[in-house]
């Protein structure tokens, strides 16, 4: 089986400061990684993903993922919040031998202020 | 290119009625999925269409779901007779035949359900 956590339900950062949003996942084999994020009225938004190679994956809008396989995670981070990155965002996980869907933790609101 | 579609956008029924959702994948997609989240918890697998076929339907909750997907184009979800635990949003997901093995998928804006 597989699953995901997003322990944080919400983040709040200062515009301007670095963010982090925290994924640990658990699969039987080789993980596939995702975030999606959700604005406000909108459908989920691929930012980025992980299959194979560098462990450092670069996504849209300034977000990047460390897959961390020792620690089974795979951290959202963006160097410099903007107000506008405040949405719900999801990670999910796939695997070799897991069939065809994704898994998705419960989501973590990010919450940029001025 | 057009997106994934999804109709309609919200939909409110009270409890016992019938309500079909609308999914229109990206043209060419043959992998369809739909997916639900209920308030506050995790997106949930319901299932998945490649073209006509169901491929896994392990996640569909009963059989007062019933979904299809005839000539391998558009799909929809019927709930029958809908229930107060059925509400959430409803996202529709497609790839194409290529991506099947890593799982990228593309998602529709989802629609919201709400039974009273």
């Amino acid at each position: 089986a597989q699953s995901v956590a997003q322990p944080e339900d919400q983040v709040n950062v200062a515009e301007g400061n670095p963010l982090t949003v925290k994924c640990t996942y658990s699969v039987s084999g080789n993980p596939y990684l995702f975030w999606y994020v959700q604005y406000p009225n909108r459908g989920l938004q691929f930012l980025l993903k992980y299959i194979t190679g560098d462990n450092l994956v670069k996504g849209s809008y300034g977000f990047e993922a460390e897959f961390n396989k020792s620690q089974t995670s795979f951290h959202l981070k963006k160097p410099s919040a903007l107000v506008s990155d405040s949405a719900l965002y999801f990670c999910a996980v796939s695997y070799t031998g897991g069939g065809n869907k994704l898994t998705f933790g419960t989501g973590t609101q990010l919450k940029v202020e001025l | 290119e057009a997106g994934v579609t999804q109709f309609p956008s919200h939909s409110v029924i009270e409890k016992g009625q019938t309500v079909t959702l609308r999914c229109d994948p990206i043209s060419g997609h043959d992998n369809l999925y739909w997916y639900r989240r209920v308030m506050g918890k995790e997106i949930k697998f319901l299932l998945h269409f490649v073209k006509e076929s169901k491929q896994d339907e392990s996640g569909m909750p009963n059989n007062r779901f019933l979904a299809e997907r005839t000539g391998g184009t558009y799909s929809t979800l019927k709930v029958q007779p809908a229930e107060l635990e059925d509400s959430g949003v409803y996202f529709c997901a497609s790839s194409p035949i290529y991506l099947i093995r890593i799982n990228e998928q593309f998602f529709g804006p989802g629609t919201r359900l709400t039974v009273l």
